[in-house]
């Protein structure tokens, strides 16, 4: 079956370290993966969109990974900070008739001060 | 760039209303929307995908009938929770894309409440 799977636990990390969260994905061929961070009560902002011929991709102190052998991608926030606490979703895509986009569970970061 | 507005924020209304939300993308077209809706610390679940001028294309499970939903221009669709009861409360969000391999924008999403 196909399934997309997102570190189910929360990460806790210290201000200042790098934070890197995991999404492994089984049964697809996405053409591009995308990463999105929401905070409670809000919609999902997105952050960025890796296509499966690159295999990194950055802005800022963020980096994302796309291993297409693997079946997973990597997203790293580099000097975290508290602000940058939220849920972190990763989606792929196109998939299906209808070319819609899948999203994982999402991941909790918390980053202390 | 790549704003999308959704209305209302937050709704509170009695059994049996129709409730009706709207979300707009401000500064591009958008040839494809999504509904989707999120209970408290879970993900997204995708409700139907409306293309701009056709019929929306429901999930497994969604109720054509109490989600109705229209895409009626390049940059505006709603949906239409008919006849709510309170398991319809939730939180409803929308998201736009102009092409295929384009990201999705969100709305803020809506808070919907049946008394």
């Amino acid at each position: 079956s196909q399934k997309i799977e997102q570190n189910s636990e929360a990460l806790n990390i210290q201000e200042g370290k790098t934070a890197t969260l995991t999404c492994n994905y089984t049964n697809y061929s996405p053409a591009y993966l995308q990463w999105y961070r929401q905070d409670p009560g809000r919609g999902p902002v997105f952050l960025l969109l890796i296509r499966e011929n690159e295999k990194e991709k950055r802005k800022e102190r963020l980096k994302v990974t796309f291993d297409t052998t693997l079946k997973q991608s990597l997203f790293h926030i580099t000097a975290s900070q508290p602000a940058d606490s939220a849920t972190y979703l990763c989606a792929l895509g196109p998939v299906g008739g209808g070319f819609k986009t899948i999203f994982g569970a999402g991941t909790r970061l918390f980053v202390k001060a | 760039g790549a704003v999308v507005s959704q209305h209302p924020s937050w709704v509170i209304c009695k059994s049996g209303t129709s409730v009706k939300i709207e979300c707009r993308s401000l500064d591009f077209q958008a040839t494809t929307m999504f509904w989707y809706r999120q209970f408290p610390k879970q993900s997204l679940m995708l409700m139907a995908t409306s293309n701009e001028g056709s019929k929306a294309t429901y999930e497994q499970g969604v109720e054509k009938d109490k989600f109705l939903i229209n895409h009626a221009s390049l940059t505006l669709s709603t949906l239409t929770v008919t006849s709510a009861h309170p398991e319809d409360s939730s939180f409803y969000i929308c998201s736009a894309r102009s092409q295929i391999n384009q990201p999705q924008h969100f709305g803020d999403g809506t808070r919907l409440s049946i008394l």
